[in-house]
C-alpha cells in the first residue's frame, strides 16, 4: 500500500519556540492531506485540511497563526506549531488521501505520527 | 454532525477468544467506514475498508461488517491472541470530505 511518513518522530522543545513538521507522501500524490492531533488515551481530532496550492482549511476551535501549514507541492505538507507551550504537547498525526482511485473509493493513508513535548 | 461512537471503551479476554467491538455512527451518508488499529504511542494501522456499497471485509481473523441504514459497524476477532492488544479505531469518511474518528476500544488480550 501507499506510505505517508512524518518527520521528525519525536521532538523536544522549550516553550516559545517553533516546531515544524513534515508530511511526506512517498509514493503518490496527494492533493490534500489531513492533521490530526491525539491527547493520550483520546481518538483523533482533525485538526484541519491542506491543500495544494491553496490555503488550509482549519476545523472550528484550531487556531490558524498558532498551527501554520503549508502545502508546498503535491507530496508534501508541513505543520509549524508557533510559540509552543506545554498544552501543546500532542501527537500530531498526518494522512493523506491517495485520489487515483473513484471519489469515495480513495484510501487514506496514515503518517507514523509526531510526538511532541514542549517544556 | 457526523457523530461516531465505539463500544466497549475498553476490553480483557482470555487467549483464543472471538470478540466483538462495535461502532455507530449517526449520519449514514458516508463513503467508506475503516478501521484501524493502534499500539501505544504508535501511528495507526489501517486493518480493513469498507466501501458503502459494501456489506463485509475479511482479513485473515478479521471480519468487518457494514449496515449503513442502522449506522453500524462490527469488527469481529476470532481466536484472539495476546499481540491483538492495540487501540481499535474506527472512522468514517463523509460526504464532506472529512474522515470522523470514533474514541477507540482498548482490548488487552490475556496469554
Amino acid at each position: 500500500g501507499a506510505v505517508v511518513s512524518q518527520h521528525p518522530s519525536w521532538v523536544i522543545c522549550k516553550s516559545g519556540t517553533s516546531v515544524k513538521i513534515e508530511c511526506r507522501s512517498l509514493d503518490f500524490q496527494a492533493t490534500t492531506m489531513f492533521w490530526y492531533r491525539q491527547f493520550p488515551k483520546q481518538s483523533l481530532m482533525l485538526m484541519a485540511t491542506s491543500n495544494e496550492g491553496s490555503k488550509a482549511t482549519y476545523e472550528q476551535g484550531v487556531e490558524k497563526d498558532k498551527f501554520l501549514i503549508n502545502h508546498a507541492s503535491l507530496t508534501l505538507s508541513t505543520l509549524t506549531v508557533t510559540s509552543a507551550h506545554p498544552e501543546d504537547s500532542s501527537f500530531y498525526i498526518c494522512s493523506a488521501r491517495d485520489h487515483r482511485g473513484r471519489v469515495g473509493t480513495d484510501t487514506q493513508y496514515f503518517g507514523p505520527g509526531t510526538r511532541l513535548t514542549v517544556l | 454532525k457526523q457523530e461516531v461512537t465505539q463500544i466497549p471503551a475498553a476490553l480483557s479476554v482470555p487467549e483464543g477468544e472471538n470478540l466483538v467491538l462495535n461502532c455507530s455512527f449517526t449520519d449514514s451518508a458516508i463513503y467508506n467506514l475503516q478501521w484501524f488499529r493502534q499500539d501505544p504511542g504508535k501511528g495507526l494501522t489501517s486493518l480493513l475498508l469498507i466501501q458503502s456499497s459494501q456489506r463485509e471485509q475479511t482479513s485473515g481473523r478479521l471480519n468487518a461488517s457494514l449496515d449503513k441504514s442502522s449506522g453500524r459497524s462490527t469488527l469481529y476477532i476470532a481466536a484472539s491472541q495476546p499481540g491483538d492488544s492495540a487501540t481499535y479505531l474506527c472512522a468514517v469518511y463523509t460526504g464532506g470530505f472529512k474522515t470522523i474518528f470514533g474514541a477507540g476500544t482498548r482490548l488487552f488480550v490475556k496469554a
